[in-house]
């Protein structure tokens, strides 16, 4: 059974970096059908899809956090990596990592399938 | 201010039909398929309906989707307690070339 597990600290000064890892166990980072993604839900908000890499290392970014946004991927850790730079209050969040298809992949199966179990990180001085 | 708009809230009482919708442009619903993901604090997003209109191995035919245009919906039947959770629709968006989610809905099952 594929499980996903983010780890990283869980408070961070504002205008800092913050820095998530999922660790993917049970199943390859490196499965030639899917992409890797995280998402966030800050407090009493609703969803945001953030980033998704694949694990060559091809990318998609969520425009509205581009410049700050950094996701790597490390197949020989079968883990990959978010980081979010100059970091304020509006990036606290339970951020949480996922898979999916690519977007355009089949017939409307590029969904969302596997989760973390989210981590709350908290921007405060 | 999310891209895919969506009520809210809505409310029902058990036994009841509710419906939840989703809209957005010819840039995402309109040209891509859509997902709605039920969500209860505390855990990660679950998956009730794909390409549209089908559900997955374990979610109840109580729950249905459907697409027409640049909108869509999901319809929940036969209204239970354990229904009570916030639900999101989600597309791609080929404009922005990346996922869209909407703003999601609180359901309140009274």
């Amino acid at each position: 059974q594929l499980q996903l597990q983010e780890s990283g600290p869980r408070l961070v000064k504002p205008l800092e970096t913050l820095s998530l890892t999922c660790n993917v166990s049970g199943g390859s980072i490196s499965n030639n059908n899917y992409y890797w993604g995280w998402i966030r839900q800050p407090p009493g908000k609703g969803l945001e899809w953030i980033a998704s890499i694949y694990y060559s290392g091809s990318t998609y970014y969520n425009p509205s956090l581009k410049s700050r946004v950094t996701i790597s991927v490390d197949t020989s850790k079968n883990h990959f990596s978010l980081k979010l730079s100059s970091v304020t209050a509006a990036d606290t969040a339970v951020y949480f990592c996922t898979r999916h298809f690519p977007p355009k992949y089949g017939s409307g199966i590029a969904y969302f399938d596997y989760w973390g179990q989210g981590t709350l990180v908290t921007v405060s001085s | 201010q999310s891209v895919l708009t969506q009520p809210p809230s809505a409310s029902g009482t058990p036994g009841q039909r509710v419906t939840i919708s989703c809209s957005g442009s010819s840039s995402n619903i309109g040209s891509n398929y859509v997902y709605w993901y039920q969500h209860l604090p505390g855990t990660a997003p679950k998956l009730l309906i794909y390409s549209n209109l089908q559900r997955p191995s374990g979610v109840p035919d109580r729950f249905s989707g459907s697409k027409s245009g640049s909108s869509a919906s999901l319809a929940i039947s036969g209204l239970r307690s354990e229904d009570e959770a916030d639900y999101y629709c989600a597309t791609w968006d080929d404009s922005l070339r990346g996922w869209v989610f909407g703003g999601g809905t609180k359901l309140t099952v009274l």
